[in-house]
Parts: C-alpha cells; sequence; structure tokens
C-alpha cells in the first residue's frame, strides 16, 4: 500500500494568500522527500526536496518543511498565482525509487 | 532531445490485445521509471531500470506487464491481453543516477492507455 498519503484532497485559495499543502508520511527511514507538481495533461514536474538532515528548505515562493518527530511534510506557496493551479504531490525515496501519495489538488481564486 | 519522449501519446485498445509504450529518456539518463496514473489518482509505482537491468520490479501489477530497456536507453512496457482496468496514463521518467542520491525525476507528458 501507499506509505506517503495526504491530509486534504482538495485546497481552494484567493490569488494572493500563502497555501499550505501537508503529507504524511510512515517510513521513519526515509531519508529524502520531493514535492511535485502536476498540471492537467502533463506529466509531474520536480518543485523542490529536502533530506531528512534538515527541517526546511526554500526556493523561489515555495518552502518545504520537515518534521520527522510526527512524520509530516508541508509545501508552503508565497502569494499564490493562478499559474499554480495543479496537483501537487509529495514523495518519499525509497530503495532507489519514488513513492508518490495520492495528491492535492489546488485551486486558485483571482 | 529535450526531455522525455513517451509514443504513443494516446492509444485505443480493445480488450485482451496487446499493446507497447515506448520511453526515449533524457540523453545520459542512467535510471529510467515506469508509473501508472488512474484518473484522478496518484502515481503507482510499476518498475525501475538502473543502466539496462531492472533492480526493482515490484509494481508490475501482474505477470501480463513486462518491461525492458536496451542500451541504456530506450525502455518499452508491454502489456499483454489488456482488461479495462488497465485503462490510465502511464508516466516514463529518468534521472541522472537512482534518486536516493540526487532525487529529480523527469518525467514524459505519459502515454494515456484506453482499453475498451
Amino acid at each position: 500500500g501507499e506509505s506517503v498519503g495526504l491530509h486534504l484532497p482538495t485546497l481552494s485559495v484567493q490569488e494572493g494568500d500563502n497555501s499550505i499543502i501537508n503529507c504524511a508520511y510512515s517510513n521513519s527511514a526515509s531519508d529524502y522527500f520531493i514535492w511535485y507538481k502536476q498540471e492537467s495533461g502533463k506529466g509531474p514536474q520536480f518543485i523542490i526536496d529536502i533530506r531528512s538532515n534538515m527541517d526546511k528548505r526554500q526556493g523561489q515562493r515555495v518552502t518545504v518543511l520537515l518534521n520527522k518527530t510526527v512524520k509530516h511534510l508541508s509545501l508552503q506557496i508565497a502569494a499564490t498565482q493562478p499559474g499554480d493551479s495543479a496537483v501537487y504531490f509529495c514523495a518519499e525515496s525509497e530503495r532507489g525509487k519514488l513513492i508518490f501519495g495520492q495528491g492535492t489538488e489546488l485551486s486558485v481564486k483571482p | 532531445g529535450a526531455g522525455v519522449s513517451q509514443s504513443p501519446s494516446n492509444k485505443v485498445t480493445e480488450k485482451g490485445k496487446d499493446v507497447e509504450l515506448r520511453c526515449d529518456p533524457i540523453s545520459g539518463h542512467t535510471a529510467l521509471y515506469w508509473y501508472r496514473q488512474s484518473l484522478g489518482q496518484g502515481l503507482e509505482f510499476l518498475i525501475y531500470f538502473q543502466g539496462n537491468s531492472a533492480p526493482d520490479k515490484s509494481g508490475l501489477p501482474s505477470d501480463r506487464f513486462s518491461a525492458e530497456r536496451t542500451g541504456g536507453s530506450v525502455s518499452t512496457l508491454t502489456i499483454q491481453r489488456t482488461q479495462q482496468e488497465d485503462s490510465a496514463v502511464y508516466l516514463c521518467a529518468s534521472s541522472l543516477v537512482r534518486t536516493t542520491n540526487t532525487g529529480e525525476l523527469f518525467f514524459g507528458e505519459g502515454s494515456r492507455l484506453t482499453v475498451l
């Protein structure tokens, strides 16, 4: 079964607001996590990654937070834009392959 | 090419027929992955290759599914005697090294399979 899952299947935010997408994982031995964005009809696209020896990593408008104590991962998107509308997946690395969660659909209202 | 290329982009077949899906990874990428995505669902791991060998085939749903990779490049996913539950988008991805080292997979746009 899936070892990575998401708390919410859908998230709707107002343009300009910050978005937070959550993810729970079950394998405490996982040492590497990635967030992907998938737009309709396209393949997933890498957003940001984080290793288990880190708690936080920042990119351009995105931040990933890792809480190993509760096995929780989150993706924060600052000043959400209409172009951010997509399905977001977290994934964990397990023996050379990535295991994906079910995804959260982010909808940005103008 | 510039990215991962998959063909066909769409395939409609009749139940019981065999299908072949092709993936051309990014040149020089040693690792290649196949995932399956059913409508509105997440990505289900099928198999991955390191070079021409497949260290992990654990995700293949049944013995009707097989995959091969030749020359460390092109890979073919074959589904024999297709069933309606095989209908999905089949995604291929490649990476320069194994994900445990760098992590970034580059995905193709997928092959959408519809079994009637």
